[in-house]
This record gives structure tokens, C-alpha cells and sequence, in this order.
């Protein structure tokens, strides 16, 4: 199946600072998906972005599906950042199956 | 009220017992899916339908298994449970989207967990 990377798998950030995530795919998709992991454990979908870019506030996403990566950009990062952001991707033989990266898990310092 | 509700959301319980975590959505979704999260893992996909009468085993379905009840509630169980069960489980839902001609899963919406812990 699909193999899916993420980096770095640890990353702290000052407030304030901005960042950049990574997750790469090993195989052509269809479905790529970004979520946050609060520090109480809900999940919340962050953006579904199988190509191109999209942004929603301080947080935006790029996925160059011919390169077979997408990026989390996290702009002047504040404390509700932290946790741990998953990427989650798709294929055509998965049949709406999602395979899930290991995470990156993120802390903001005041 | 959450769109995705989870029950129990905590649950302790005794090697061998028989456990049976639950899921109701108002998405009016057709697609469920119960992932299992182990700490420093990803999620890892237990069991999945897209709808009443389809159910599929994910990549780590044994030693469970799952109702699809109705299209909103979608069970499940834990036969005999044992230590290495004990993990956080969540329910989530999806609809299809299609992009250019190409159906996939749509956004997943996660309900808020359900942390067992077997003895």
C-alpha cells in the first residue's frame, strides 16, 4: 500500500513563529487530507487538498501531487496550534480508504 | 450537540470481557469508519461501510467487529478484549466527492474518541 512520511516528527515553535510541515506520499492520489490533534485528543479536519493550494486563516496547504508532497504552512503560531497535525492521503485502488501519516507533534511556547 | 458522538468516552475494563463502543452521526453521511490511535502511531483503520448493508475489514480488524445498525449508528465490539486493545478508538464519517470524474471519500469528521484501557 501507500506509504506516507512526515517531518519533522517533532517541531517547537515560539508564539509567533511560522512553520512549515511536511508529508510525502509514495504513490499517486486522489484524496489528501490534513487534520489537527488537540492537546485533549479531538480531531478536527484542517483541509481536504488533493492538489493546489488553499488557505484558512493563519494556516494554509499546497499539495503538488506530481511530486507526490503537500506542505502545512502554520503563519505567526500561537498556543491553540499545538498538538499533532496528521496528513492523510488516498488512492484510486483504495477505494476511499485513507492511509495516515505518523504525525508531527507540535508545541508553541509562550 | 457534536456532529459525530462517541459512547463511552472512557471505559475500563478486565481482560476477556466483552466491550461495544458506539457511534451516531447527524452528517446524514453514508460512509463510517472506526480507526484505532496508538500513541506515537498514526491512526490505523479497524473496520469501514459505505453504507447500511456494506461492511469491510480495514488493516487491523481482528479481534473485532462491527453493526451498521442504521445509517447513522455504527457499532463496535470487542469480542474478548485483552491488554494489547487498550488504545484510543475513533468513529468518523465521511460523504463521496467527486473530483474531474473521480469519486474519493470527502472531509473526514472525527467524533471525540473513546479511551479504553484493558486490564
Amino acid at each position: 500500500g501507500i506509504q506516507v512520511e512526515q517531518s519533522p516528527p517533532d517541531l517547537i515553535l515560539q508564539e509567533g513563529a511560522n512553520s512549515t510541515l511536511r508529508c510525502n506520499f509514495s504513490d499517486s492520489v486522489n484524496n489528501l487530507q490534513w487534520f489537527h490533534q488537540n492537546p485533549w485528543g479531538q480531531l478536527i479536519n484542517l483541509f481536504y487538498i488533493p492538489s493546489g493550494t488553499k488557505q484558512n486563516g493563519r494556516l494554509s496547504a499546497t499539495t503538488v501531487a506530481t511530486e507526490r508532497y503537500s506542505l502545512l504552512y502554520i503563519s505567526s503560531s500561537q498556543t491553540t496550534d499545538s498538538g499533532v497535525y496528521f496528513c492523510a492521503v488516498g488512492t484510486t485502488d483504495s477505494w476511499g480508504k485513507l492511509q495516515f501519516g505518523a504525525g508531527t507533534q507540535v508545541v508553541v511556547t509562550p | 450537540d457534536a456532529d459525530v458522538t462517541q459512547t463511552p468516552r472512557n471505559r475500563i475494563t478486565k481482560t476477556g470481557k466483552r466491550i461495544m463502543l458506539e457511534c451516531s452521526q447527524t452528517k446524514g453521511h453514508d460512509r463510517m469508519y472506526w480507526y484505532r490511535q496508538d500513541p506515537g502511531l498514526g491512526l490505523r483503520l479497524i473496520y469501514y461501510s459505505f453504507d447500511v448493508k456494506d461492511i469491510n475489514k480495514g488493516e487491523i480488524s481482528d479481534g473485532y467487529s462491527v453493526s451498521r445498525q442504521a445509517q447513522a449508528k455504527f457499532s463496535l465490539s470487542l469480542e474478548s478484549a485483552i491488554p494489547n486493545q487498550t488504545a484510543l478508538y475513533f468513529c468518523a464519517t465521511s460523504d463521496l466527492m467527486s473530483r474531474t470524474g473521480d469519486w474519493s471519500t470527502g472531509e473526514l469528521f472525527f467524533g471525540e474518541g473513546s479511551r479504553l484501557t484493558v486490564l
